[in-house]
């Protein structure tokens, strides 16, 4: 079991604030990833942090940022909200990134974040 | 970048009959391609992957192909039951060190 655990689970903020969104897990895997997923949709990749630095970064602009820390924990922080940001944030461990990712793997997500803006 | 395109979106079918749900994608870079349930309220979990060497995986009742040419990959859910019931999401992965998913097909098993 890899128990991966987010907080908080729910949140509301209005439009222009600021969220910062955390994610651990029990195993203390190297590679997190962050994952945008709207209602009806598909995960959408934000990013990925292997051992402290981002190496990868979906389609999302800057103000979608990311920390990941010396024991493997993560921080997703969002500024200036829009209305469309609302959505369930997944973190999720594994999926076989790394400095020179060949392959990919399973990944272990958390049961995520629940973003509302209003 | 990646493109996935996910059918159908929904998939109604009698319990104990097969489901089939079709994924595309679009970067020949692409080599592994896993599946995932997400069921109501609940994170998405791996339920069979493939890789770009292999055309076909099975486990049990869950069996994946994949046709590297065309650039597609199937899921096979045979003798369905009820608590197959979820929202299933392909996903292809590339060099790019990226997951690409597909918008989901929600899959509803009749007793």
């Amino acid at each position: 079991e890899t128990g991966v655990t987010q907080s908080p689970t729910h949140l509301i903020k209005t439009r222009g604030q600021q969220v910062t969104l955390r994610c651990s897990s029990q195993s203390g895997h190297n590679t997190v990833s962050w994952y945008q997923q709207a209602l009806g949709q598909g995960p959408q990749f934000i990013f990925q942090y292997y051992r402290e630095e981002e190496n990868g970064r979906g389609n999302f602009p800057p103000r979608f940022s990311g920390l990941q820390f010396p024991n493997y924990s993560s921080e997703l922080n969002v500024n200036a909200l829009e209305l469309d940001d609302s959505a369930l944030y997944l973190c999720a461990i594994g999926g076989g990134g790394g400095p020179t990712p060949l392959n990919g793997g399973e990944l272990f997500f958390g049961e995520g974040s629940r973003l509302t803006v209003l | 970048g990646e493109n996935v395109e996910q059918h159908p979106s929904t998939l109604s079918v009698q319990e104990g009959d097969s489901a089939v749900i079709k994924c595309t994608y679009s970067d020949s870079a692409s080599n592994y391609f896993p599946w995932y349930k997400q069921e109501l309220g609940k994170r998405p979990q791996l339920i069979i992957d493939i890789r770009s060497n292999v055309g076909e995986k099975k486990d049990q009742r869950i069996a994946v192909t994949l046709n590297k040419t065309a650039k597609h990959f199937s899921l096979h859910i045979t003798e369905t039951q009820p608590e197959d019931s979820a929202v299933y999401f392909c996903a292809a992965f590339n060099t790019g060190n990226q997951f690409y998913f597909g918008t989901g097909t929600s899959l509803t098993v009749i007793p």
